[in-house]
């Protein structure tokens, strides 16, 4: 079946650097992405979605100029964290379906970021 | 974004069947009804999904309710592996479609 893939599976930076996480649709295009974000006994909050050749879309209070999206094929799509500091420790998670139908989603094994 | 109500958390015997409820009276008619589950430090996995009709799968099925307003999943015969947080979520048909995740299920199995 379709597998979504993420790397790394995690990271551990120090506060003030960035990081980047990327996700990649294996054997499927897929246009559109989405970034998630989990913390420990929470549920997963949508980040932004992720669309190939054009500006990433973001969810309301998330910003943009902190979680750098890039889309730029349609296997890949990266998230950075940008000026990373203790509280942005989370587990990062990316979603895809494939291009052409909606009958699941696929989704990485996540990526555990701890800021230091 | 349609929003459903699941119980927080549930406990089945291993070997017994698991139904999981969802409400979703507000569900739209172009809404598609989705299960996913996260096992620990993983990513969701996609279970089953639906329109109107029951659906059956490898992993579970799913009960629709004729208004639609509420489903339930069913795993047959639990496993310890099938401890974990189950969404029932609902989508619109498209692969552009937002995902939004509610608190989910947690299931425990007891052995």
């Amino acid at each position: 079946g379709a597998v979504v893939s993420q790397h790394p599976s995690w990271v551990i930076c120090k506060s003030g650097t960035s990081v980047k996480i990327e996700c990649r649709s294996l054997d499927f295009q897929a246009t559109t992405m989405f970034w998630y974000r989990q913390f420990p006994k929470q549920s997963l909050m949508l980040m932004a979605t992720s669309n190939e050749g054009s500006k990433a879309t973001y969810e309301q209070g998330v910003e943009k100029d902190k979680f750098l999206i890039n889309h730029a094929s349609l296997t890949l799509s990266t998230l950075t964290v940008t000026s990373a500091h203790p509280e942005d420790s989370s587990f990062y998670i990316c979603s895809a379906s494939m291009k052409a139908t909606n009958t699941e989603a696929f989704f990485g094994q996540g990526t555990r970021l701890t800021v230091v | 974004d349609a929003k459903t109500t699941q119980p927080n958390s549930m406990e089945s015997n291993e070997e017994e069947p698991v139904h999981l409820p969802c409400n979703h009276s507000t569900i739209s008619g172009t809404d598609y009804i989705h299960w996913y589950r996260q096992l620990p430090s993983q990513g969701p996995e996609y279970v089953i999904h639906g329109l109107t009709s029951n659906v059956n799968n490898r992993m579970a099925s799913l009960a629709i309710a004729e208004d639609r307003k509420s489903s339930t999943l069913i795993l047959h015969r639990a496993t310890l592996r099938d401890a974990a947080v189950y969404y029932c979520i609902l989508r619109l048909y498209s692969s552009a479609s937002k995902i939004i995740f509610g608190s989910g299920t947690r299931l425990s199995i007891r052995p």
